[in-house]
C-alpha cells in the first residue's frame, strides 16, 4: 500500500530535550516536505526536500532541521525544543509537480 | 504573498441539505488548486487537482470548480460522513518546489 508513514504519533518531551519525528514514503517520491498545524494558523510549511541531499526553508523554519540522506526517509529534527513548538506535523511527499500526500501525523506537546 | 481564504469557517448542515464552500485566492501565476478533506486527528487526503479557470471535478457527492479568483466545493445532499474539515491549498507557478499555501479551512458538520 503506497503511503507516508510517521513516527512517533504522540509526543510529550520537556524544553531543550532533542527529538525526531521520522518520515518515510514507500513511493519513489522525489519530493518531501514537513508542515506544522495549529489553530487559526492552518497548516504552514517548515522544511522541504526536492531530491536527495537537497533540502530548503519553508515559511517557519526556525528551530528545525532536517535532512535527506535516502530518497525515502526525511526525518525532522528539534535540536531544542520549546513550548512554542507544541503543534501537529505532517509530513507529505509527492513526485515533482504532482499532488501531495500526507502522513497520518505527529501530535508534540514540548512541556 | 500568495494567500487562501477559505469561508465560512463553519457549516452545519441537515442530512441532504446541499451546500457550497468558498476558497478565494490571490497568488503569483496559479499552479493548481488542491482541496483537501481531514478529519480529526488525521493527515489531510487528496480530493482534486484544479488547474485553469471552467475546469470542474466531481467525486460523489463533492464537486469543485475553479475560476480566476475563487474556488468553490459544492456538496450535494450530505451525509454524516461528510463531516469533515475541507482545505484549500494553492500552488503558485513561482512558488519554490511544491509549495502548497492553505487556507484555515472549513469545519462542515452533518446532522442525521
Amino acid at each position: 500500500e503506497a503511503q507516508v508513514t510517521q513516527n512517533p504519533r504522540y509526543l510529550i518531551t520537556v524544553t531543550g530535550k532533542k527529538l525526531t519525528v521520522t518520515c518515510s514514503q514507500n513511493m519513489n517520491h522525489e519530493y518531501m516536505s514537513w508542515y506544522r498545524q495549529d489553530p487559526g494558523l492552518g497548516l504552514r510549511q517548515i522544511y522541504y526536500s526536492m531530491n536527495v541531499e537537497v533540502t530548503d526553508k519553508g515559511d517557519v523554519p526556525e528551530g528545525y532541521k532536517v535532512s535527506r540522506k535516502e530518497k525515502r526517509n526525511f526525518p525532522l529534527i528539534l535540536e531544542s525544543p520549546s513550548p512554542n513548538q507544541t503543534s501537529l506535523y505532517f509530513c507529505a511527499s509527492s513526485s515533482l509537480q504532482e499532488t501531495q500526500y500526507f502522513g497520518p501525523g505527529t501530535r508534540l506537546l514540548v512541556l | 504573498e500568495d494567500q487562501v481564504t477559505q469561508s465560512p469557517e463553519a457549516l452545519r448542515l441537515q442530512e441532504g441539505e446541499s451546500s457550497s464552500l468558498n476558497c478565494s485566492y490571490t497568488v503569483s501565476g496559479l499552479r493548481g488548486l488542491f482541496w483537501y478533506r481531514q478529519d480529526p486527528g488525521k493527515g489531510p487526503e487528496f480530493l482534486f487537482t484544479l488547474y485553469s479557470a471552467g475546469e470542474e471535478k466531481e467525486k460523489e457527492r463533492l464537486k469543485a470548480t475553479l475560476t480566476k479568483k475563487e474556488s468553490f466545493l459544492h456538496i450535494t445532499a450530505p451525509k454524516p460522513e461528510d463531516s469533515a474539515t475541507y482545505l484549500c491549498a494553492v500552488q503558485a507557478g513561482k512558488a519554490a518546489g511544491n509549495k502548497l499555501t492553505f487556507g484555515g479551512g472549513t469545519r462542515v458538520l452533518v446532522k442525521p
